[in-house]
């Protein structure tokens, strides 16, 4: 499995972007790159996953670097509601997810 | 359609005896993965079934064990409960081959007390 890292904790304005990184130097050419989130009592909430190029989707955007070793999640315009922890899993043949640590989000009104 | 359900919501139990954890996919998924996430330990991968099959098994003693019945339901058993097992214990589920290049779907949990 790939190693991730990512800030413990990230703070943020409501209604402005938030920038998530990670770092996932050991990936292997075929993983998938997918974010989840985990929002308080809840289980984990899939955010957006990709391979190669950058993805868009209604919740967020995903840059991916070019040479795959590290990612960063877009949320365009926070909310109260985005508070959550994020997790960044690269996945490979294996049907599973590893969850690191993740970032905790706290999203300021 | 309906999301990922688990039951029971809650359940508490003394050490040495033994629990079932049931699981229902979302409609037509065949996928279906089971996580452990404790305070210290955070989220952990415990099993994953594909077609009743088991494919894929995490770091957790025999005491954990599962398993997936033809119409894609999956229960776990943890036998010989230990006061470590107290957790909350996630389902997944998700369609085609598995999570590699789609979403899984999370259940709201069991929370599990080992008293």
């Amino acid at each position: 499995d790939a190693k991730t890292t990512q800030p413990n904790s990230m703070e943020s304005n409501e209604e402005e972007p938030v920038h998530l990184p990670c770092n996932h130097s050991t990936i292997s050419g075929t993983d998938y790159i997918h974010w989840y989130r985990q929002l308080p009592s809840q289980g984990p909430e899939y955010v957006i996953h990709g391979l190669t190029s950058n993805v868009n989707n209604r919740m967020a955007s995903l840059a991916i670097a070019e040479d795959r070793k590290s990612s960063t999640l877009i949320l365009h315009r926070a909310t109260l509601r985005d508070a959550a922890v994020y997790y960044c899993i690269p996945i490979q043949g294996a049907q599973k997810l590893v969850f690191g640590q993740g970032t905790r989000l706290t999203i300021n009104p | 359609k309906a999301g990922v359900t688990q039951t029971p919501r809650y359940l508490i139990k003394t050490r040495g005896q033994q629990v079932t954890l049931s699981c229902s996919p979302i409609s037509g998924h065949r996928s279906v993965s089971w996580y452990q996430q404790t305070p210290g330990q955070g989220l952990q991968f415990l099993f994953e079934y594909f077609s009743e099959t088991q494919r894929n098994k995490g770091n957790f003693p025999g005491r954990f064990s599962g398993r997936q019945f033809s119409n894609s339901r999956s229960e776990m058993n943890v036998s010989t409960l230990e006061l470590g097992d107290s957790a909350l214990y996630l389902c997944a589920s998700s369609s085609g081959q598995g999570v590699l290049n789609t979403e899984a779907f999370f259940g709201q949990g069991t929370r599990l007390t080992v008293v």
